[in-house]
């Protein structure tokens, strides 16, 4: 079974500083990876997402994240937050047979403080 | 990009009222889209699969009668909330991926946020 773990429930940055949030999965074979952002009242924004080829892959608005296979890990990041990225951000992965759906971590609230 | 149109944005109705949910694929065709529910402060939570020209699959939990999905084109998929009660207040996302590749990203809705009273 597929499964997603964001083991933060909030993350705090100050604005200008770097920002990070968690992501580690589990999957049978390789995956495709993915995250969103969620703004309230709003559905879900593609970021980026990890097929294949360099573990960095870089996204919108700035993100990247990592794709780490040897710790099953896909963290995102920023060089520098701005407040305007504050919103709730998802992990997701599927795997590569079929047309399954993408399976959500439970989300990390970001919170960038000026 | 791809985008995903769902509607309407919110839905406020009485108890035992049926309620339909559109989503639309704007500018890609959709073989499947998805449907979510999320609680508040929580993750999505996958419903059902939809299928164009075949039935939904539904995950565990979830009933079928209750979440009616139709697919009736490349393009549109629509849930019905039938006799909807106060527990079904939610918020319902739905999701399309391009049927032309394997890899390619869930596009979302904009959600639809469902008050029974």
């Amino acid at each position: 079974a597929q499964s997603v773990a964001q083991p933060e429930d909030q993350v705090n940055v100050a604005e200008g500083n770097p920002l990070t949030v968690k992501c580690t999965y589990s999957v049978s074979g390789n995956p495709y990876l993915f995250w969103y952002v969620q703004y309230p009242n709003r559905g879900l924004q593609f970021l980026l997402k990890y097929i294949t080829g360099d573990n960095l892959v870089k996204g919108s608005y700035g993100f990247e994240a990592e794709f780490n296979k040897s710790q099953t890990s896909f963290h995102l990041k920023k060089p520098s937050a701005l407040v305007s990225d504050s919103a709730l951000y998802f992990c997701a992965v599927r795997g590569r047979s079929g047309n399954t759906p993408l399976v959500f971590g439970k989300g990390t609230r970001l919170s960038v403080i000026a | 990009g791809a985008v995903v149109s769902q509607h309407p944005s919110r839905v406020i109705c009485k108890s035992g009222t049926s309620v339909k949910i559109e989503c639309r694929s704007l500018d890609f065709q959709a073989t499947t889209m998805f449907w979510y529910r999320q609680f508040p402060k929580q993750s999505l939570m996958l419903m059902a699969t939809s299928n164009e020209g075949s039935k939904a699959t539904y995950e565990q939990g979830v009933e079928k009668d209750k979440f009616l999905i139709n697919h009736a084109s490349l393009t549109l998929s629509t849930l019905t909330v039938t006799s909807a009660h106060p527990e079904d207040s939610s918020f319902y996302i739905c999701s399309a991926r391009d049927s032309q590749g394997g890899n390619q990203p869930q596009h979302f809705g904009d959600g639809t946020r469902l008050s029974i009273l």
